[in-house]
């Protein structure tokens, strides 16, 4: 069963602009991933934030977690074209099994 | 490193017949895994393997079977293909790596079921 729901569906910004979305799940875990897909690709890994982190950065990503309301956000900052993708959130059932969402897909205008 | 390699890229299969799909990885990863994705419903997870010798069930295991007789190698087989069994399949690895365990994903093999 998906234990991860992104939210929204699609975004559609503006290049130069800021890109947000969410993720909820449902029971306790290790870790939250986030991952992007390119159209056609395979999903390639972005960030992973354990439980008892609330924020991490990489490049122009910022992850946040809250495992009191059990939710996370991914923020892209400064967004390209080359950012158009669909970007999950997988939780981990245990080490290696990961329940992934729906998917937020994110169109960059140029 | 070619990473995870899957093949075919696209299969076009009719009710009944079955076939195999290919994942290797050159990573040495302990763990693979074959999930399926369908629009509007993420990935779902088909089988896993933790080992060589070693396969486990996911959350959509009916109508498929697996094996992983060799680190490198993990194909999936469809036994009936059915219609809907139309989808993309991804196979991906991942190693041991202190509960911070990351996927590697192949490019996917997009399969149509008439």
């Amino acid at each position: 069963s998906q234990q991860g729901e992104e939210d929204p569906q699609a975004l559609s910004i503006q290049e130069g602009e800021n890109a947000t979305m969410n993720c909820s799940y449902k029971t306790s875990i290790n870790n939250l991933q986030w991952y992007r897909q390119n159209s056609g690709r395979g999903l390639v890994h972005l960030i992973l934030i354990r439980s008892n982190e609330r924020e991490k950065h990489s490049g122009r990503l910022r992850v946040t977690l809250d495992t009191s309301k059990k939710s996370s956000s991914l923020l892209i900052t400064a967004s390209r074209a080359a950012d158009t993708a669909s970007y999950f959130c997988a939780t981990d059932e245990n080490d290696y099994k990961l329940s992934f969402g729906a998917g937020t897909t994110v169109t960059v205008r140029a | 490193n070619a990473g995870v390699t899957q093949t075919p890229k696209f299969q076009v299969l009719k009710t009944g017949q079955s076939m195999t799909l290919q994942c290797a990885q050159d990573m040495n990863h302990e763990y693979m895994s074959w999930y399926r994705q369908d629009p509007g419903m993420g990935l779902r997870l088909i089988h896993y393997s933790v080992g060589a010798g070693i396969t486990d069930q996911g959350e959509v295991p009916n109508g498929y079977n697996v094996s992983r007789s060799t680190t490198e190698d993990f194909p999936l087989r469809l036994l009936s293909a059915a219609p809907s069994q139309t989808s993309v399949y991804f196979c991906a690895s991942s190693y041991s790596d202190g509960g911070n365990e990351k996927l590697f994903f192949g490019s996917g093999t997009q399969l149509s079921v008439l």
